[in-house]
């Protein structure tokens, strides 16, 4: 049983530049959370989609927006990059049946951004 | 918001010695959730133990065992007889009740095992 995957592993970009990072979640799973760990510090929260929409969304710009795919794969776009962009990005899954959130999330291995 | 605190930056422990790594979190709800999360240098976070708010016993896993004090709002992580294996760093992690699966973490306790 595959667990959450993500891609890629490393990433170097240049201020301004745009970048797509990847996740797979869990088999069984529906709902795709990404969160940004910098250097040092804890995840924090960016958004959550399910059946294809974002659902919840923590404090960050308009530059970061994601997509949910059918397959329940999901992408985190950031637009107009910033130095301070760079950080370790999670992806975790879990699953919602009937309005019920399974509350344990899985997390991927992360991609590291980095922004020069 | 939410906020999670854990004071201790670095800990170190002997091997088969026992460690406690503190939080604590600032919430006006009654019902929530509580996690601790380790992340090996791999930086794939795996849980280790969770504890619902609503619930006044302890949380356990295996050499895993947590001491909730609600009141208080601390949520301390107890490793028992530790292992080498158990060097990481150590997330708090606290979810909002009827949020989907939204987590505040705190900034991490990094976690050394000695020989």
């Amino acid at each position: 049983d595959a667990g959450v995957t993500q891609s890629p592993t490393h990433l170097i970009k240049t201020r301004g530049q745009q970048v797509t990072l990847r996740c797979s979640p869990k088999s069984g799973h529906d709902t795709v959370s990404w969160y940004q760990q910098a250097l040092g510090q804890g995840p924090q929260f960016i958004f959550q989609y399910y059946e294809e929409e974002e659902r919840q969304r923590g404090n960050f710009p308009d530059r970061f927006s994601g997509h949910q795919f059918p397959n329940y794969s999901s992408e985190l776009n950031v637009n107009a990059l910033l130095l301070g962009d760079s950080a370790l990005y999670l992806c975790a899954s879990s699953w919602k049946r009937g309005g019920l959130v399974n509350y344990e999330q899985y997390f991927g291995p992360g991609t590291r951004l980095t922004v020069t | 918001a939410q906020t999670v605190t854990q004071s201790q930056p670095e800990m170190s422990v002997q091997e088969a010695e026992t460690v406690t790594l503190s939080c604590t979190y600032d919430t006006s709800e009654s019902d929530y959730y509580l996690f601790w999360y380790k992340q090996p240098p791999s930086r794939q976070m795996i849980l280790v133990i969770r504890q619902e708010a609503y619930k006044q016993q302890n949380a356990t896993e295996n050499r895993f065992s947590v001491n909730f004090q609600k009141a208080a709002k601390s949520f301390s992580l107890k490793i028992s007889d530790s292992q080498l294996g158990d060097a990481a760093m150590y997330f708090c992690a606290y979810r909002r009740p009827n949020t989907g699966n939204q987590f505040y973490f705190g900034t991490g306790t990094s976690l050394t095992v000695i020989p």
